[in-house]
């Protein structure tokens, strides 16, 4: 099983600031990688998929990018909406993995 | 407007039996693969079960392999979990997930699940 790790666990930032969220793969999973984001008490949303591709209505201001073990999101400058907690998923191989996600908090 | 809504969750004691569905609306059901993700209590997603779209293949967790069947019907639009052998580490938000590219593009709002004497 492919195990991805997300850092930092916890991101404190303002409104106006990038973020940056990195999601590291045990083993290579080419570009196979999408990112999620969950605000309290509802369902995941896509956001990025194939590494670097924005799902249907996610913001210019959202990107992605990465490929084999290494990838990052980033917010390049932060909206209210945006704390919030982010997964990335692996589709490279069965089972399918998310990471532990970040939350990312307003300072 | 795509929608996926889930049912069937509650408190069900350990060794018990549950069965979980969804019902999807605004897009041809009977195309896509479809899957089970769970988010246990203050906790992270854990991808459960996937289906294809004409049931052919399907995929499970280790960690509810030989104790959880899915399924699906597609002329009534639904998709089902039977969870038999429940465990209290199942207690978790049961969510229903469209597949597209293997990815996760639309999820329903979730049905809670939990496992407790």
């Amino acid at each position: 099983e492919i195990v991805l790790t997300q850092s930092p666990a916890t991101l404190s930032l303002s409104p106006g600031e990038r973020a940056t969220l990195s999601c590291r793969a045990s083993q290579g999973v080419s570009s196979y990688l999408a990112w999620y984001r969950q605000k309290p008490g509802q369902a995941p949303r896509l956001l990025i998929y194939d590494a670097s591709n924005r799902a249907t209505g996610i913001p210019a201001r959202i990107s992605g990018s990465g490929s084999g073990t290494d990838f990052t999101l980033t917010i390049s400058s932060l909206e209210p909406e945006d704390f919030a907690v982010y997964y990335c998923q692996q589709r490279s191989n069965w089972p399918s993995t998310f990471g532990q996600g970040t939350k990312l908090e307003i300072k | 407007e795509v929608q996926l809504v889930e049912s069937g969750g509650g408190l069900v004691q350990p060794g018990g039996s549950l069965r979980l569905s969804c019902v999807a609306s605004g897009f041809s059901f009977s195309s896509y693969s479809m899957n089970w993700v769970r988010q246990a209590p203050g906790k992270g997603l854990e991808w459960v079960s996937y289906i294809s779209s004409s049931s052919s293949t399907i995929y499970y967790a280790d960690s509810v392999q030989g104790r959880f069947t899915i399924s699906r019907d597609n002329a009534k639009n639904s998709l089902y979990l039977q969870m038999n052998s429940l465990r209290d580490e199942d207690t978790a938000v049961y969510y229903c997930a469209k597949s597209w590219m293997r990815y996760f593009d639309y999820w329903g709002q979730g049905t809670l699940v939990t496992v407790s004497s």
